[in-house]
């Protein structure tokens, strides 16, 4: 079967640093996207990886390893705006396959 | 650039009533299209592809006689909830691809009640 495996939940309070992991089994894979989704709104794109090493974009880092099916969203210098749901999601041929999705709720 | 739309962003229905969905790319045309459903704090699921000028690819377990995709044109797909019942309530969300990319663009999203 097919599974992008995430944590539930993080929390982390402004200014911090927060990493939230990817674990992947897929049947193709052509890459590894993040999405940002806030409560009752649409995702949103972040970044995408299809080589293994890091993209950094502003505050927001992916990492990807294909070798160990894993990646990794790293957001840095948290603020309150960040809180929402985060989602990793394979391209898959055609394709994309979310997973499971990791909530951040960040605090003053 | 990339935006897409829906309309509407929220409906609510009576059971047994078909309820259409269309989504919009705005700036660019889309030969592909998708169709997502996301239930409340979980992930989003992919329903069906949608592709200009030929049949919707559904995924498995959905019931293409239930959900209707039409993508007549480069820039509209609709999506069509037939003889709505109270467990297709859902968060629909579509998304689109600019030909030659590999990102999605995702709509606002179509909130369905059904009573």
């Amino acid at each position: 079967g097919q599974s992008l495996e995430q944590p539930s939940e993080v929390t982390a309070v402004e200014g911090a640093i927060v990493q939230i992991n990817c674990t992947y089994q897929t049947s193709g894979f052509y890459g590894l996207s993040w999405y940002q989704q806030h409560d009752g709104g649409a995702p949103t794109f972040l970044s995408y990886n299809a080589l293994d090493g890091l993209e950094e974009t502003g505050r927001f880092s992916s990492f990807l390893s294909r070798s160990d099916s894993y990646g990794y969203l790293l957001l840095q210098e948290l603020q309150m705006k960040d809180s929402a749901s985060y989602f990793c999601a394979v391209t898959d041929t055609d394709k994309l396959i979310f997973g499971t999705g990791t909530r951040l709720q960040v605090f003053p | 650039g990339a935006v897409v739309s829906q309309h509407p962003s929220w409906v609510i229905c009576k059971s047994g009533t078909s309820v259409k969905i269309e989504c919009r790319s705005l700036d660019f045309q889309a030969t592909t299209m998708f169709w997502y459903r996301q239930f409340p704090k979980q992930s989003l699921m992919l329903m069906a592809t949608s592709n200009e000028g030929s049949k919707a690819t559904y995924e498995q377990g959905v019931e293409k006689d239930k959900f209707l995709i039409n993508h007549a044109s480069l820039t509209l797909s609709t999506l069509t909830v037939t003889s709505a019942h109270p467990e297709d309530s859902s968060f629909y969300i579509c998304s689109a691809t600019v030909d030659g990319e590999e990102t999605q663009y995702f709509g606002p999203g179509t909130r369905l009640l059904v009573l």
